[in-house]
């Protein structure tokens, strides 16, 4: 069954460092997303794609973020200078319609 | 502002018992959905809901949406062990903003 894969698994960086954080959506799928969820709180949205442009954003995803498609296959988060609360699961899901998202198994970004 | 609020946050039961999860927003939401998520993992699509008093079932697993699309509700007729988890609720409201709900934590006593 097609999936969602994230990579890494799990991503150690310090404070100030530059991650991307990598998605391959669905080959199909047609709408992108970014969700992060801190330790002990609910998931968050952060952005959603479509079309090689941003649709929707939340307050959360300041100009310390960014995202892209470099190509068929890939999806990014760039978090440009890290901080200690940029610490979370980072989530990415696609869609072939609005209504219905499949996630990855997540990011963990640990900023030291 | 916490736009969907589920209830119960945390609930425990015994094998076999029924349960009713409620998910409620003052919000209209366009769509719903519910997710499980396991610890460490992303959230799983269970269903999605689209139409006002909907009912859409999956196997033992009942989820309704209400008839003004603001609240939604996930029931399990007899729970099983491997019911145990986060269900979470979210969907998109009129605004096209997409949330999630508090979350509830389903934990099956065998």
């Amino acid at each position: 069954e097609p999936e969602v894969t994230q990579t890494p698994s799990h991503q150690v960086t310090q404070m100030g460092q530059e991650v991307i954080l990598r998605c391959v959506p669905i080959s199909n799928h047609l709408y992108f997303y970014w969700y992060r969820q801190i330790l002990g709180q609910k998931v968050e949205f952060l952005v959603s794609f479509y079309n090689n442009e941003i649709s929707e954003k939340s307050e959360i995803f300041d100009d310390q973020f960014s995202v892209e498609r470099p190509d068929g296959s890939n999806f990014t988060l760039k978090i440009r200078s890290t901080k200690l609360e940029d610490s979370a699961m980072y989530f990415c899901a696609s869609s072939p319609t609005t209504y219905i998202q499949y996630f990855g198994a997540g990011t963990r970004l640990s900023v030291l | 502002t916490q736009l969907l609020e589920q209830s119960p946050q945390f609930l425990s039961i015994q094998e076999g018992e029924n349960l009713t999860v409620y998910c409620n927003s003052s919000s209209v939401f366009s769509s719903l959905q519910w997710y499980r998520q396991e610890p460490g993992e992303g959230p799983v699509l269970l269903v999605t809901v689209v139409t006002g008093g909907e009912v859409k079932k999956l196997k033992r697993l009942t989820f309704q949406f209400g008839d003004a699309r603001k609240d939604s509700s996930l029931h399990i007729t007899a729970a099983q062990p491997g019911d145990t988890g986060l269900y979470l609720c979210a969907g998109w409201d009129t605004g096209n903003q997409f949330y999630f709900g508090t979350g509830t934590s389903l934990t099956v006593i065998p």
